[in-house]
């Protein structure tokens, strides 16, 4: 069973507005942690956001924050002011405190458009 | 900031020749993780190493073998290639037990003719 689900193979997003790639997962695990991770066309993978599965507050940093809601085993990933240097591959990721390795989505194409 | 460091980063090989990735981790960070990413796929994990221990081991070929030294660094040996083995290979290094500090390196590309 897909353990991280991206339903969004694709977005088109004017540039400046802000924009919502979305992310469930299934664990039974009660500790876990999440991951959002950008992958621009040069395949590199760069670090975005995390967010523990006991962390009261949703994870921020700068332009990017983690809309997490645990029950509904949500952690959508929110872009706000989107910049054309924003165009990339973005990776969901989770792993379980039960297993050593984080396990990724299926990804999500984002294109800005000027 | 230092960040995770592959080498090289770019591989050109035969089929069933031998190829050896390297991978250095950020400093201080104790465990080391190897992934394959295929053209258009997900990342896929194959081993980790905890302390130079094996920690995890995922979907790596029998064929592929991976050790981390006692300065932390790590290699991935890959023998017998084929063509289905030309993708990209990155390692990630974190502080065990501390999840939000999980990054990866630039990558390793591999291409096998």
């Amino acid at each position: 069973a897909q353990k991280i689900t991206q339903t969004q193979p694709g977005m088109f997003v004017q540039e400046k507005e802000a924009v919502t790639l979305d992310c469930t997962y299934d664990t039974s695990d009660p500790s876990y942690g999440l991951f959002w991770y950008k992958q621009p066309s040069s395949g590199e993978m760069i670090f975005l956001i995390y967010q523990g599965s006991y962390d009261q507050q949703n994870a921020t940093e700068g332009r990017y924050s983690l809309n997490f809601q645990k029950a509904r085993k949500s952690a959508n990933l929110v872009i706000s002011a989107s910049q054309l240097g924003d165009s990339a591959m973005y990776f969901c990721a989770m792993r379980e405190r039960k297993d050593d390795k984080i396990i990724f989505g299926k990804g999500t194409r984002l294109h800005i458009l000027p | 900031a230092a960040g995770v460091i592959q080498s090289p980063r770019h591989l050109i090989k035969e089929k069933r020749e031998t190829a050896t990735l390297k991978c250095y981790p950020i400093p201080r960070h104790d465990t080391v993780y190897w992934y394959q990413q295929g053209p258009g796929q997900d990342p896929q994990f194959l081993i980790s190493f905890y302390e130079k221990m094996q920690s995890d081991k995922g979907s790596i070929p029998d064929r592929f073998s991976a050790q981390q030294f006692s300065d932390y660094h790590s290699e991935l040996n890959m023998s017998s290639l084929e063509l289905g083995d030309s993708a990209l290979y990155f390692c990630a290094s974190s502080v065990w037990g501390r999840d939000e500090k999980l990054f990866f390196g630039s990558g390793t590309q591999l291409s096998v003719l």
